[in-house]
């Protein structure tokens, strides 16, 4: 089932804050976090694993709330590289990262 | 990590042919799997490629349209088989090690079927 991912877009100037949330319905092992820039492959962002540990991106940071199976990606101090369409990716256990993808949120990072 | 390559990285086919996709990865991999990606869309997934024995199909895909294989731990292919316009689409495939971190994304083939 495919996780639930908001907001479908956003629009920010440089220098600002996003958040982009993500929620499934089912137990997760662990949370991923993509960027995909237009014609290109997703990116790895950040893993989140459950139990609390976290792997991924220096400027980036993200949460996982195990109890809501929640997940929050937060974008400080935006830059202009921030910009394309993020996919939160979840993971049932043992799946060795087999990936159910949400809908993607498309940010736009203006100067 | 990982170096997943991935061709052709596009390709413009004739409906009713078939075109088989070649992904390589410069490691063990415990795991390939394969993505669809529709124009704006999300990625959905097609299949596990499971080394040495039939692929594990998804809700929707099914083996005479997209035959799987996957010979050895570092090579896969998927097969868009009898394509109509309704399949282009960018394809994806995908690796991963268990106990490891992310998975790693070949740069995608766009099939575009006239």
């Amino acid at each position: 089932q495919q996780p639930v991912q908001s907001p479908q877009a956003v629009i920010l100037r440089e220098g600002e804050d996003a958040v982009i949330n993500c929620s499934s319905s089912k137990a997760l092992y662990s949370v991923h976090w993509y960027r995909q820039k237009h014609g290109e492959a997703p990116v790895f962002l950040m893993i989140l694993l459950k139990g609390g540990e976290q792997k991924g991106h220096e400027k980036i940071s993200a949460s996982f709330n195990e109890k809501k199976q929640q997940s929050s990606l937060y974008l400080t101090a935006s830059q202009l590289s921030y910009s394309g369409t993020y996919f939160c990716g979840t993971e049932r256990s043992g799946s060795a990262r087999q990936l159910t993808f949400g809908s993607g949120t498309q940010l736009t990072v203006l100067p | 990590s990982a170096v997943i390559s991935q061709k052709p990285s596009r390709d413009i086919c004739q409906r009713g042919t078939s075109l088989t996709i070649q992904c390589q990865v410069d490691s063990q991999v415990t795991m390939m799997f394969w993505y669809r990606q529709q124009p704006g869309q999300s990625l959905t997934l097609i299949a596990t490629a499971n080394q040495g024995s039939e692929a594990t199909y998804e809700s929707g895909f099914v083996i005479d349209k997209f035959p799987i294989s996957r010979p050895n731990l570092t090579f896969s292919t998927l097969t868009v088989s009898n394509m109509s316009p309704e399949d282009s689409s960018t394809y994806l495939c995908s690796g991963g090690i268990q106990g490891g971190t992310e998975a790693f994304f070949g740069q995608g083939t766009r099939l575009t079927v006239v």
